[in-house]
C-alpha cells in the first residue's frame, strides 16, 4: 500500500523568509505522480504545485518549488519569500499514473504559520 | 467557470437520520471523486466516477454510504443511519481524464452527527 508521511506537524516562518516542508512517501511504483496542496482556513483544497515522477527537473511554481528525490522517496515544498497569505495547512499527496486507480492519498498535513 | 461547488455547505443531523450531498463538478470534468477529512488529518479517498461509472469503492465505504452520478454530470453521497463517527468534512473533486489528471476541489460539507 502506498503511504505518504509528513513528519512536522507544525511550522513557522517569518514573513518575507524562506521555509521547507518534508514530506516522504512508499511506493512500489515506477510512475507516479506528487502533488502539494494548500488548504487555507476557509477549507478549500488548492493545488500548490505538481511533480512527474519521470521528470528529474524539480517543478518550480513562482514562489513555490519542491525538491524531489526519487531514491529516497522525498518531496519536499520550499516557499520562498513567505507571504502572510501562505498561512495553511499544507498537503502532500501522491497519485499512480498507471490503470484506473486515480485516487489521491495524502499525508496528514502540516500546519504553517506565518509570522508578521 | 465557477469550479466545483458542493451543497449543503454545514449539515447538522440527529443519529440514526439520513442525509445526502451533492456536488457540482467542473464542466466537461470527467471524473468526480468523493474524500473524507477529519479534524486534523489529510483527506481519505471514499469513491470515485468515471462519467457515470463508479470505477472504485474504497473499504472506508460503508453500506450504509451511497454514492451515485446518474447522468455523468453532478453527484450525490448519501449516508444512511448516521452515527456519530460519520461527522466529517466531506470533500468532492473532479478531474479531467488526460494528461496530469489533477484534482480541483470543493468547499467540502461539513457534517455533524449530535
Amino acid at each position: 500500500a502506498q503511504t505518504v508521511t509528513q513528519s512536522q506537524p507544525e511550522m513557522s516562518v517569518q514573513e518575507a523568509e524562506t521555509v521547507t516542508l518534508s514530506c516522504t512517501y512508499d511506493t512500489s511504483e515506477s510512475d507516479y505522480y506528487l502533488f502539494w496542496y494548500k488548504q487555507p482556513p476557509s477549507r478549500q483544497m488548492i493545488l500548490v504545485i505538481r511533480q512527474e515522477a519521470y521528470k528529474q527537473q524539480n517543478a518550480t511554481e513562482n514562489r513555490f518549488s519542491v525538491n524531489f528525490q526519487k531514491a529516497a522517496k522525498s518531496f519536499s515544498l520550499k516557499i520562498s519569500d513567505s507571504q502572510l497569505g501562505d498561512a495553511a495547512m499544507y498537503f502532500c499527496a501522491y497519485r499512480i499514473i498507471t490503470g484506473a486507480n486515480s485516487k489521491l492519498t495524502f499525508g496528514k498535513g502540516i500546519t504553517l504559520s506565518v509570522r508578521p | 467557470d465557477t469550479g466545483v461547488s458542493q451543497n449543503p455547505r454545514h449539515k447538522i443531523t440527529k443519529r440514526g437520520q439520513n442525509v445526502t450531498f451533492r456536488c457540482d463538478p467542473i464542466s466537461e470534468h470527467n471524473r468526480l471523486y468523493w474524500y473524507r477529512q477529519t479534524l486534523g488529518q489529510g483527506p481519505e479517498f471514499l469513491t470515485y466516477f468515471q462519467n457515470e461509472a463508479q470505477l472504485e469503492k474504497s473499504r472506508l465505504l460503508s453500506d450504509r454510504f451511497s454514492a451515485e452520478r446518474p447522468k455523468g454530470s453532478f453527484s450525490t453521497l448519501e449516508i444512511q443511519r448516521t452515527e456519530q463517527g460519520d461527522s466529517a468534512m466531506y470533500l468532492c473533486a473532479s478531474s479531467l481524464i488526460w494528461g496530469a489528471d489533477t484534482q480541483y476541489f470543493g468547499p467540502g460539507t461539513r457534517l455533524t452527527v449530535l
